[in-house]
């Protein structure tokens, strides 16, 4: 069975861009979830998906973050315009109850 | 609001010393808590839960609900147990986590 599979596995943007970090949950989980680890700090939850709905936004920064789940399958995560302080690592993990998240390897977004 | 305390961000031992990785939460409710382990160049991966009780690779780890604390400890360490440890807490139905700082255990020769 696949893992939970995140793209790309790094990524360096200059400030004011915009960059999409995609995840691919495991199949038949409904619960995905978005977390980011910035530098030295601990891995915050951004937010929740249950299949396309959001369950719970309350972790995202601000509205320069937007997610979306495309008929309940791929998770893509948009930052627009990126600021250095958006650099950090970002987690998706999915779950088939609200119990154990299998998590992605994470992205490593660098904002330069 | 939840949260997770992991008071030791490096800890450090020799092989076949025993180690306690510290985690301390605050919650209202009965949480559930998990360890979470990334090894070098691997992805998170869930280690153990309070609730199966159970030991993984040599570690357990035990609810201590008066003392709000999830300690994780393994009896004689290995080299490859380095690596980065995550103490979790999920409030029940709810799926989200949280997480402590994360503690990097290096486990000398």
């Amino acid at each position: 069975e696949a893992g939970v599979t995140q793209f790309p596995s790094h990524s360096v943007i200059e400030k004011g861009q915009t960059v999409t970090l995609r995840c691919d949950p495991i199949s038949g989980h409904d619960n995905l979830y978005w977390y980011r680890r910035v530098m030295g700090k601990e891995i915050k939850f951004l937010l929740h998906f249950v299949k396309e709905s959001k369950q719970d936004e309350s972790g995202m920064p601000n509205n320069r973050f937007l997610a979306e789940r495309t008929g309940g399958t791929y998770s893509t995560l948009k930052v627009q315009p990126a600021e250095l302080e958006d650099s950090g690592v970002y987690f998706c993990a999915s779950s088939q109850d609200f119990t154990e998240a299998f998590f992605g390897q994470g992205t490593r977004l660098t904002v330069v | 609001a939840q949260r997770v305390t992991q008071p030791e961000k490096l800890l450090s031992v020799f092989k076949g010393a025993p180690v306690e990785l510290k985690c301390n939460y605050s919650y209202s409710g009965s949480p559930e808590l998990f360890w979470y382990v990334q090894y070098s160049r691997q992805r998170l991966q869930l280690l153990l839960r309070h609730i199966s009780r159970e030991s993984i690779k040599g570690f357990t780890a035990d609810l201590n609900k008066g003392e709000t604390s999830f300690h994780l400890k393994k009896p004689f360490a290995q080299e490859e147990d380095s690596a980065m440890y995550y103490c979790a807490l999920i409030k029940p139905n709810a799926g989200k986590s949280t997480f402590g700082d994360g503690t990097t255990l290096t486990v000398k020769p």
